[in-house]
């Protein structure tokens, strides 16, 4: 993937009410796709992840992203979020045939869920 | 999901002197390990790739010699920072990964050099 945008760096939100993170990336072959979560001072957790078949995909925690190729896009939505949900959110984009194999990962967006 | 253990999880050295960084993938055997550098408010910034009984790959800016990289097996990399300055304090973060799929990332190093 040449790049990966996030185009939020922070969203703001309510308790229980809808989220979107956008996410958006570039690239001319077959792509996979995830979406991390990163809580202050620690590493990375997987949400979920897109490698092939439905676009639709559902990951822990009660997300879940749509792949769109031909919007280059893979949004991650919850209909519901809790104050537990504020943390980092990082989508990264990997390359199918790829020779290292390494995912390039978006600036990240902050989801603040106020209550 | 498969665990990525990354030890340890805080050290504070002295200027001057190297520290060590494990990182474990506890029940898989990874490929390919990649090590991090996350500035504050900032999103990873990849400074190396390396291939278990091979030399690491550096992203063009990072010092290899400053930045030890050792991939002994397909279970333990290292990272050591050697001759550290103030400027090295950072957050950095190991993954490992079977090839194509998923990036499992162990929990950080928080460095400080005073």
């Amino acid at each position: 993937a040449q790049s990966v945008t996030q185009l939020d760096s922070q969203v703001p939100v309510f308790e229980e009410a809808p989220v979107e993170l956008r996410c958006n990336y570039s690239s001319s072959v077959s792509v996979y796709l995830f979406w991390y979560v990163q809580y202050p001072n620690q590493g990375l957790q997987l949400l979920l992840k897109y490698l092939s078949g439905s676009t639709l995909v559902k990951g822990i925690n009660g997300f879940e992203a749509e792949f769109n190729k031909s919007q280059t896009s893979f949004h991650l939505r919850k209909p519901s979020v809790h104050i537990s949900d504020t943390a980092e959110y990082f989508c990264a984009v990997g390359e199918y045939g790829g020779s290292q194999g390494n995912l390039i990962f978006g600036k990240g967006t902050k989801l603040s869920v106020k209550p | 999901g498969a665990v990525v253990s990354q030890h340890p999880s805080r050290v504070i050295c002295k200027s001057g002197t190297s520290v060590k960084i494990e990182c474990r993938s506890l029940d898989f055997q990874a490929t390919t390990m990649f090590w991090y550098r996350q500035f504050p408010k900032k999103s990873l910034m990849l400074m190396a790739t390396s291939n278990e009984g091979s030399k690491a790959t550096y992203e063009q800016g990072v010092e290899k010699d400053k930045f030890l990289i050792n991939h002994a097996s397909l279970t333990l990399s290292t990272l050591t920072v050697t001759s550290a300055h103030p400027e090295d304090s950072s957050f950095y973060i190991c993954s490992a990964r079977v090839f194509q799929a998923e990036a499992f990332f162990g929990q950080g190093t928080r460095l400080t050099v005073v």
